[in-house]
């Protein structure tokens, strides 16, 4: 069956540290999606792709970073993670007009 | 921008009963899709139902139904019924038809608790 995973599940980091959390789909679907979720905001869109070497900054995307080499994957990289950065990240993808969106199962992410 | 509003933080509801999450939304496009997501205590988020703004008649899905009011930009979710799983967080969620692309705007979130 087609999925989306994600890894870790859970991260602790220092301040300071470059992090990359992984998310890989096998629905071959074109948009992929980062979102983080926190308390009182809901989720909120970082970056996003419409597909290969495509990517794009969503409503909270300072200080993360995102590529896209092939279709399955969309690391999301924290270049020097902070404490504010403490928070649930989500991966979702989604076919073009075609439903809402897949979600992944989360990472927990804390930095010290 | 588009927005999405959840006004009730946490809501409760007697095992059998129904119960009514709200929602409203804010845009200037005409063609868009709503949807509600169910977040239980794993974390995973779950579809529950959709809805086409261009569609007239309302969702439903089993015990879950929405009241779409375009015009009141209202997209409420009806639970009939309410079992005890059916305890979550519930979000609601915007995406503009015409890009195509799968973004979602996020309300932020109710809670709700059903009582057995």
């Amino acid at each position: 069956d087609a999925e989306i995973t994600q890894s870790p599940r859970h991260k602790i980091t220092e301040t300071g540290r470059q992090v990359t959390l992984a998310c890989h789909q096998t629905w071959n679907h074109n948009n992929m999606f980062w979102y983080r979720q926190d308390l009182g905001h809901g989720l909120r869109l970082i970056h996003y792709s419409y597909g290969v070497q495509d990517t794009n900054k969503g409503e909270v995307s300072d200080g993360y970073s995102v590529s896209r080499s092939n279709t399955e994957d969309l690391p999301l990289t924290l270049e020097s993670a902070a404490s504010s950065q403490t928070s649930v990240y989500f991966c979702a993808s989604s076919h073009h007009r075609d439903g809402p969106g897949f979600f992944g199962p989360g990472t927990r992410l804390t930095v010290l | 921008a588009q927005t999405v509003t959840q006004s009730q933080p946490e809501m409760s509801v007697q095992e059998a009963e129904t119960v009514t999450l709200s929602c409203t939304y804010d845009t200037s496009e005409s063609d868009y899709y709503l949807f509600w997501y169910k977040q239980p205590p794993s974390r995973q988020m779950i579809l529950v139902i959709r809805q086409e703004a261009y569609k007239q008649q309302n969702a439903t899905e089993n015990r879950f139904s929405v009241n779409f009011q375009k015009a009141a930009k209202s997209f409420s979710l009806k639970i009939s019924d309410s079992q005890l799983g059916d305890a979550a967080m519930y979000f609601c969620a915007y995406r503009a038809g015409s890009s195509n692309t799968g973004k979602l705007i996020f309300g932020q979130g109710t809670t709700l608790q059903v009582k057995p």
